[in-house]
């Protein structure tokens, strides 16, 4: 149990266009979702904080009007990153909480922006 | 006082042998302390985890070890194997906040 899905898996853009993320969990309901930022050899960086219903709570120096964040249902999170550019390039990781504490995270989006 | 602070960096393991990650915080309110294993071009994945009112915790080959009043918890690995080679993550929280602050991540290398 507890199996947090990501779509798309990779995507390729070119800048200035906008992409969907899509975060699932497929066997739980989850109020709150997280979506985090990964860059390569390091930690992960929480963006976001989704909650079911009602506005996403963005992290310090995360732009809200960029990264817009949609908590639609029990099952689905999606991040959209709008404009995209090449220093949006990175490693986007969600998660969903099951069980009390336990964060549960999905396979990864990489974003690549030409 | 928000930061979790992870080492070493990197580590190579011969196989058989004890991989050891350090992990220590300052925060006195955090009460869940999570391990993840990371995968290249995969997402995290929950290993271990524990609260502290115990000091041990042990699944399999995999045990954490947690001094309360020392703020440190460590993250043991015997009879490393090279499918254990992965990037390994310390995380603590603390009940009601759900946000996770992580280390800054030990990359093992279990080698033949």
């Amino acid at each position: 149990g507890a199996v947090v899905s990501q779509h798309p898996s990779w995507v390729i853009c070119k800048s200035g266009t906008s992409v969907k993320i899509e975060c699932r969990s497929l066997d739980f309901q989850a109020t709150t979702m997280f979506w985090y930022r990964q860059f390569p050899k390091q930690s992960l960086m929480l963006m976001a904080t989704s909650n079911e219903g009602s506005k996403a709570t963005y992290e310090q120096g995360v732009e809200k009007d960029k990264f817009l964040i949609n908590h639609a249902s029990l099952t689905l999170s999606t991040l959209t990153v709008t404009s995209a550019h090449p220093e949006d390039s990175s490693f986007y990781i969600c998660s969903a909480i099951h069980g009390g504490n336990e964060q549960f995270f999905g396979p990864g989006t990489r974003l690549t922006v030409l | 006082q928000q930061q979790v602070k992870q080492s070493p960096q990197s580590l190579i393991v011969q196989k058989g042998g004890i991989s050891i990650i350090n992990c220590a915080y300052e925060n006195t309110a955090f009460d869940y302390f999570p391990w993840y294993q990371q995968f290249p071009g995969k997402g995290p994945a929950l290993l271990i985890a524990i609260r502290p009112d115990v000091s041990e915790k042990k699944e399999g080959r995999f045990t954490i070890s947690f001094n309360k009043s020392a703020k440190q918890f460590s993250l043991h690995i015997m009879d490393s194997q090279p499918g254990d080679s992965a990037t390994y993550f310390c995380a603590a929280t603390n009940f009601g906040n759900e946000k996770l602050t992580f280390g800054t991540g030990t990359r093992l290398t279990i080698i033949p």
